[in-house]
């Protein structure tokens, strides 16, 4: 079964703060994609990053930086340097090369960022 | 990536009544997808639509209240049946664009209830 766990509902931090957002995930695929999306208040979900399980680079993109560790089967979010408008709810999913592509959610956490 | 348009982007309907939501693409996809996010949730898959055949979809969720098409390559529809006020969610497309990169992203969404 795959599973994606965000242990963190709601996260406040003071603009400028860095903060971490957590993802755990389960799969029993060896193959499998990760992936970070954003959506704020609007509504829309916004794609932010896809890695593949058999590339464990961290990748940095601006203020955006992500932590793949498979030995303890995360994918990490870090944004530094935060600001106002990174405020929105952020979800972590999984999808796997024998299910098909389909994502599976994490329940998301909502990052409120605070001026 | 993919441009992903849906229509309508949000309504008020009454109860029993159907609903059909349509997701266009501005390029040819294999897979398509469609998601609802009830009120303060995560995204959950409904169905796989597939193009010429019947969608696949997800346990708990049945063709008679869900029914899918997919006619060609860049466009599929939703129909959401015989609503209930807990259908009330946002319906959300996605497409995956390319096989090999695994990339997906989802239309704005259409944000629908039921009363």
């Amino acid at each position: 079964a795959q599973k994606v766990t965000q242990a963190q509902t709601e996260i406040s931090v003071v603009e400028k703060e860095d903060v971490t957002l957590d993802c755990v995930y389960e799969t029993r695929d060896t193959t499998y994609y990760l992936f970070w999306y954003k959506q704020p208040p609007s509504g829309e979900l916004v794609f932010l990053i896809r890695r593949n399980s058999f590339d464990e680079q961290n990748e940095i993109s601006g203020r955006y930086s992500w932590n793949f560790q498979k030995s303890t089967s995360s994918f990490n979010f870090t944004i530094t340097a935060s600001q106002v408008v990174d405020s929105a709810v952020y979800f972590c999913a999984l999808s796997g090369m024998d299910s098909s592509y389909k994502l599976i959610f994490g329940s998301g956490t909502r990052l409120l960022v605070r001026p | 990536s993919a441009v992903i348009s849906q229509k309508p982007s949000r309504d008020i309907c009454q109860r029993g009544t159907s609903l059909t939501i349509q997701c266009q693409v501005d390029s040819q996809v294999t897979m398509m997808f469609w998601y609802r996010q009830q009120p303060g949730q995560s995204l959950t898959l409904i169905a796989t639509a597939n193009q010429g055949s019947e969608a696949t979809y997800e346990s708990g969720f049945v063709i008679d209240k869900f029914p899918i098409s997919r006619p060609n390559l860049t466009f599929s529809t939703l129909t959401v049946s015989n609503m209930s006020p807990e259908d009330s969610s946002i319906y959300l497309c996605s497409v995956d664009s390319s096989a090999v990169n695994n990339e997906q992203f989802f239309g704005p969404g259409t944000r629908l209830t039921v009363l």
